[in-house]
């Protein structure tokens, strides 16, 4: 079993719609959380970054954090064709830098 | 400009050859990183490195190499001991020792195939 269990997708919307992508985890160590963006042949940027539980709000984004139920969610409202991306969550521990990574979800909003 | 580089974009090999990847990056970060990220897979972490002239094996640096000789350059190579090594590589760098918990950022990527 992985450490980190991200669907894979693809996860497909209407443009307008909110995308709703989520992960769960089984290492309780895990302390400080993110969300990644990345297009195809692209490096993955980032886009959140949130440390426990708890949310976060950056425009069009929300991320959620339930570290009693090891699960990590975004939100994308408003979603627009230029959302269309295979978005990764990542996770690290107190202590060093090292990210576990989920495997990605691909989304396609269409217009 | 400011940012993470990797040449080149794209690569092709002969199996039995080693082959080296370039990062280069002026963010003047501490740490930098090397994943391989393959479909379904996600991102795992291959070597990384807190300072100039130490790095650390990842969970699969079988197959690998790297130096850090200047805190700019982290070049990973490819050597014919991986066994399956057609992937698309991403070189990543992070904040400050201080902030061991900043996160990355990452170089857009070469992809490599080996036939």
């Amino acid at each position: 079993q992985k450490e980190v269990e991200q669907d894979p997708g693809p996860l497909s919307v209407p443009e307008g719609a909110i995308v709703s992508l989520n992960c769960t985890y089984s290492n309780s160590a895990f302390q400080y959380f993110m969300w990644y963006r990345q297009y195809s042949r692209k490096g993955p940027e980032l886009l959140m970054y949130t440390y426990s539980s708890g949310n976060k709000e950056d425009g069009r984004f929300t991320a959620q954090v339930d570290k009693s139920s090891k699960y990590i969610s975004l939100f994308i409202r408003d979603s627009q064709p230029s959302d269309s991306a295979t978005y990764l969550c990542a996770m690290s521990k107190a202590a060093g830098n090292k990210l576990t990574f989920g495997g990605g979800t691909r989304v396609l909003v269409k217009p | 400009d400011g940012g993470i580089t990797q040449s080149p974009k794209y690569l092709f090999r002969k199996e039995g050859q080693n082959v080296t990847l370039s990062c280069e990056q002026n963010l003047n970060h501490d740490a930098m990183y090397w994943y391989r990220q393959d479909p379904g897979q996600g991102l795992r972490l291959i070597y990384y490195s807190q300072i100039v002239n130490d790095f650390q094996k990842g969970d699969i640096a079988e197959g690998y190499s790297v130096s850090r000789e200047k805190k700019e350059s982290f070049p990973l190579t490819v050597t014919s001991a991986q066994k399956n090594p057609t992937a698309f590589y991403l070189c990543a760098t992070g904040g400050d020792r201080g902030q061991y918990n900043s996160p990355l950022h990452f170089g857009n990527g070469t992809r490599l195939t080996v036939t």
